[in-house]
């Protein structure tokens, strides 16, 4: 397994347009998340699935934000009518539960001008 | 005030001096997690503890349940040890078990 792969590395879009992030867990993985990074801030929490149920979202997660798992294996993040306060990394990490730890994918960093 | 508080910021050392970043947090865990992020985003994960010490090669993790405090030390620093250290923690009964994460610790090891 080549752990947890996101697409595209890089993103940069005009304000106002949509963009949509992909993430593959590790494929045995059922719980997957989403976690938002501004500069020198920790990640933060975006929204939980576990298989393809969505079981959580922060508040953070505004009606721009969507996120899907349709079939319990990759996801997507979509942002609509995106704003300069979008531009943040964007980070996916997948587990089998917290006693085995988290693996992360290696971000998507998105530029809004 | 974040709930998971980390100390220093900013950390510069010279290879070969010993290492200690500080974590400490306000809510109970289940667990708690060091991680460490290089340029580019890609995040690691070293530790998970829930109680007591672990140590992997130069890095050790220690835990105070009853203080909310958890260190992260390495030994013999490298250059390559220049990363930021990212503390974060799982809570009981949270159902999802997502991270809560401090704001990281930058460390810059000179040769």
């Amino acid at each position: 397994d080549t752990g947890v792969s996101q697409d595209p590395r890089h993103k940069i879009t005009k304000r106002g347009q949509n963009v949509t992030f992909r993430c593959d867990p590790i494929s045995e993985h059922n719980r997957l998340y989403w976690y938002r990074q501004t500069l020198g801030q920790g990640p933060e929490f975006l929204t939980y699935f576990q298989n393809e149920a969505q079981l959580e979202k922060s508040r953070l997660l505004s009606d721009r934000f969507s996120a899907e798992r349709p079939k319990g294996s990759f996801s997507t993040l979509e942002i609509q009518r995106t704003e300069q306060g979008d531009s943040a990394m964007y980070l996916c990490a997948s587990s089998l539960g917290t006693a085995r730890g988290y693996t992360f994918g290696s971000g998507t960093r998105l530029t809004v001008v | 005030k974040n709930e998971v508080e980390q100390s220093p910021q900013n950390l510069t050392a010279q290879e070969g001096e010993f290492i200690t970043i500080n974590c400490s947090y306000s809510v109970g865990i289940s667990a708690l997690h060091w991680l460490q992020q290089h340029p580019g985003g890609g995040i690691v994960s070293l530790f998970m503890l829930s109680s007591g010490k672990k140590k992997h090669g130069r890095l050790i993790a220690t835990i105070n349940i009853q203080e909310k405090h958890s260190s992260l030390h390495i030994t013999a620093s490298h250059p390559r040890d220049s990363a930021v250290y990212i503390c974060a923690q799982t809570r009981p009964g949270g159902g999802s078990e997502k991270l809560v994460f401090g704001k990281g610790t930058k460390l810059t090891v000179n040769p």
